[in-house]
C-alpha cells in the first residue's frame, strides 16, 4: 500500500543534542510537510517542500530546519532541542498544495 | 485572525446515539473543508473532504458533513455512533488566502461507550 512512513517512531534525546527525524513516501507527491503536535492541541505547521522549493511557515523557530534530497524522503533537524521541543512531529504529503494531505504515524520526540 | 473552532472539547455518547461536531472558520474567499480522525494510536486519516459542489458531503464509515457558507461552518455528522468511533476528530482548512497552510482546529475527542 502506498503511505507515508515516518521513523523512528519514538525519539528520546538530550537538551541540546540535534536530533533528525525521518519521513518518506510511497505516494510520488509532489508536497512534503512537517507538523508539531503538542498534546491536547491541533497540529501545527513548520514548514513544507513544493517539489525542491522550502517554504518556511514566519513563526518557525531557527532552531527548525529540513532537507530533501529527493521526492520520496524528507527530513526534520532540530538543531538544539529544548524541553519546548517535545511533541509529535507529524510528516504528512499532498499532490499539489490544495488536496488532501496524507499523514504518517508519526514521531514522538522526548527532550531529557 | 484566521483560524477554525471546534466547539466540543470533548464529548461522550453511548453506542446508537447521534453525533454532532462543530467547526467553524473565519477565512475569507475560496476554502477547502476537511475532517480527519485520529484513532487511538494510529495516524491522521481523511474522513471527508468539501472542495465545491454539493454543499453536503458523505465520508467514510457513515461519516457526513454540511458546508454552510452563511455560517462558515462545516459540521460533522453520524446518525448512529458505534464504540469504534471513539477516536480524536479534527476539522481543518486550506484557503488561498491561508497560503498552503493547512489550518487544524484543537479537536474534539470522541468516547463512546458500549
Amino acid at each position: 500500500d502506498a503511505m507515508v512512513i515516518q521513523n523512528p517512531r519514538y525519539q528520546v534525546t538530550q537538551f541540546g543534542k540535534p536530533v533528525t527525524l525521518s519521513c518518506s513516501q510511497t505516494l510520488n507527491h509532489n508536497v512534503m510537510y512537517w507538523y508539531q503536535q503538542k498534546s491536547s492541541q491541533a497540529p501545527k505547521l513548520l514548514f513544507h517542500y513544493y517539489d525542491k522549493d522550502f517554504n518556511n511557515e514566519a513563526d518557525t523557530p531557527d532552531n527548525f530546519q529540513s532537507r530533501r534530497p529527493n521526492t520520496s524522503f524528507c527530513f526534520l533537524d532540530i538543531r538544539s532541542p529544548g524541553l519546548g521541543d517535545a511533541a509529535m512531529y507529524l510528516c504528512a504529503t499532498s499532490r499539489g498544495t490544495y488536496n488532501e494531505q496524507f499523514f504518517g504515524p508519526g514521531t514522538r520526540l522526548t527532550v531529557l | 485572525a484566521q483560524s477554525v473552532s471546534q466547539h466540543n472539547h470533548h464529548v461522550i455518547l453511548s453506542e446508537a446515539a447521534s453525533l454532532e461536531l462543530g467547526c467553524n472558520y473565519s477565512y475569507g474567499g475560496t476554502v477547502n473543508l476537511f475532517w480527519y480522525v485520529q484513532y487511538p494510536g494510529q495516524h491522521l486519516q481523511l474522513l471527508l473532504k468539501y472542495f465545491s459542489g454539493d454543499p453536503l458531503v458523505k465520508g467514510i464509515k457513515g461519516f457526513e458533513a454540511e458546508f454552510i457558507k452563511s455560517k462558515f461552518s462545516f459540521n460533522l455528522r453520524k446518525p448512529s455512533v458505534q464504540w469504534s468511533d471513539t477516536a480524536e476528530y479534527f476539522c481543518a482548512v486550506n484557503s488561498n488566502q491561508a497560503g498552503t497552510a493547512l489550518i487544524f482546529g484543537k479537536g474534539t475527542t470522541l468516547s463512546v461507550s458500549s
